[in-house]
């Protein structure tokens, strides 16, 4: 079975801080590892994936993302936070059922919370 | 640009209604997907297909149907709404690649009273 752990509710941080949102994961293989971003009242949008490669990943919005295998983890990463960057953040872990059926585990989501 | 898009944005439903939520995608994905989100629960899986007229189980399936007639077209199906079934319902597509990233609906509120 594969999960994702996201073991905070809430992060807060200054404006014009660094901000980083944790993640660890459990998966048999390799993972495939994703961050999504949710703005009140709308869908889940992508923010950026690590499938193999470098360990450090870019994606939008100036985000980035760093995969350390050893520590199962792929934290989130921005160097200045903006007032716009609050919102909800999921990270999610996919891989292969038996069978090449493909699933996605969330996990619960963190509150970013940036103060002017 | 590309879509996802769920009939409706908001939905109430009284106890025992069969509730039908459509979702659409333009973007000939072979997976969509059924997620329900609740606080502090993140997004937990309901059902999903990987082509048309073939579904599997999430996590959650119990009380849920789905059907996939068309290769765009996923609908989720509460045969008997219950009032625990209030909750964000949210409607996901993606290529089959294990390393493609989902596209999301907009979310539908549905509450059952």
């Amino acid at each position: 079975a594969q999960s994702v752990a996201q073991p905070e509710d809430q992060v807060n941080v200054a404006e014009g801080n660094p901000l980083t949102v944790k993640c660890t994961y459990s998966v048999s293989g390799n993972p495939y590892l994703f961050w999504y971003v949710q703005y009140p009242n709308r869908g889940l949008q992508f923010l950026l994936k690590y499938i193999t490669g470098d360990n450090l990943v870019k994606g939008s919005y100036g985000f980035e993302a760093e995969f350390n295998k050893s520590q199962t983890s792929f934290h989130l990463k921005k160097p200045s936070a903006l007032v716009s960057d609050s919102a909800l953040y999921f990270c999610a872990v996919r891989s292969l059922y038996s069978g090449g059926y493909q699933k996605v585990t969330f996990g619960t989501g963190t509150k970013l919370q940036v103060i002017p | 640009d590309v879509k996802v898009t769920q009939s409706s944005r908001y939905l109430v439903k009284r106890t025992g209604e069969k509730v039908f939520l459509e979702c659409v995608q333009d973007m000939d994905h072979e997976n969509m997907f059924w997620y329900r989100q609740d606080p502090g629960l993140g997004l937990r899986l309901i059902y999903f297909s990987y082509d048309v007229k073939m579904k599997e189980k999430g996590d959650i399936p119990e009380g849920y149907s789905v059907s996939r007639e068309k290769k765009e077209r996923f609908s989720l199906i509460l045969e008997s709404a219950s009032t625990n079934q209030t909750s964000m319902y949210l409607c996901a597509s993606s290529f089959l690649g294990g390393g493609t990233e989902a596209f999301f609906g907009q979310g539908t509120r549905l509450t059952v009273v």
